[in-house]
């Protein structure tokens, strides 16, 4: 079956410490992004890559850092200088402008 | 920049039909997606629309008007499991990227 898959779902962090969050897709998608979510709110955009070994800054990039050394991989780095990191992060991926992105199940950071 | 305004709450009941308003203001426009979400879960995609008019789904319609920059989510038949948050998101001319509302959030109710 193809999709994307977040691993882990719940991921406990102390403050100070940088954490990696996983995002792998299997869609043959070129283009992949990360997005935050807080509650009641939309989501945002911290990063995304429209093709392998590049990726753009998004709305929200300060304190995170991503790679996309494969098509089918784009992890995200929260580091110690993301000021409010708890939150519940989302990967989506996309054959390309017009279609629709496809969601991981996201992963829920807490950190404290 | 880009602005997307819709309501925070909505309450409607079940076999009702309800409407779901989203006005955007955005520099450039390729298009308007729907997407349903679950508390705690991914979104998942329900409609998109790039030309005016209406796009019908089964019990789900999406509505587009471009000049007046305004869409709308029809959901007819409610049922219990729609109760959700519903995004609108845009796309901006050039881009992949999609800019999202903040989400309606729709309780059903008996």
């Amino acid at each position: 079956d193809g999709g994307i898959t977040q691993s882990p779902k719940y991921l406990f962090r102390k403050e100070g410490q940088n954490v990696t969050l996983s995002c792998e897709q299997n869609l043959n998608h070129d283009a992949m992004y990360w997005y935050r979510q807080d509650p009641g709110q939309g989501l945002r955009l911290i990063y995304y890559s429209q093709i392998v070994n590049d990726f753009q800054k998004g709305d929200i990039a300060e304190g995170y850092s991503v790679s996309r050394e494969k098509k089918e991989s784009f992890p995200l780095t929260v580091t110690s200088a993301q000021k409010n990191p708890t939150a519940f992060y989302l990967c989506a991926s996309t054959y390309g402008q017009g279609y629709e992105q496809y969601f991981g199940p996201g992963t829920r950071l807490t950190v404290t | 920049g880009q602005n997307i305004d819709q309501p925070t709450e909505m309450t409607a009941t079940e076999g009702a039909i309800v409407q779901i308003n989203c006005t955007y203001q955005t520099s450039g426009f390729n298009g308007l997606f729907w997407y349903q979400q679950h508390a705690g879960e991914a979104p998942t995609f329900l409609s998109y629309n790039v030309l005016d008019g209406l796009e019908e789904k089964g019990r789900f319609s999406s509505f587009l008007s471009r000049s007046k920059g305004y869409s709308y989510l029809l959901l007819k038949e409610l049922q219990m499991k729609d109760s959700a948050s519903y995004l609108c998101a845009v796309i901006q001319t050039g881009a992949n990227n999609l800019f999202f509302g903040t989400g309606t959030r729709l309780t059903v109710i008996p």
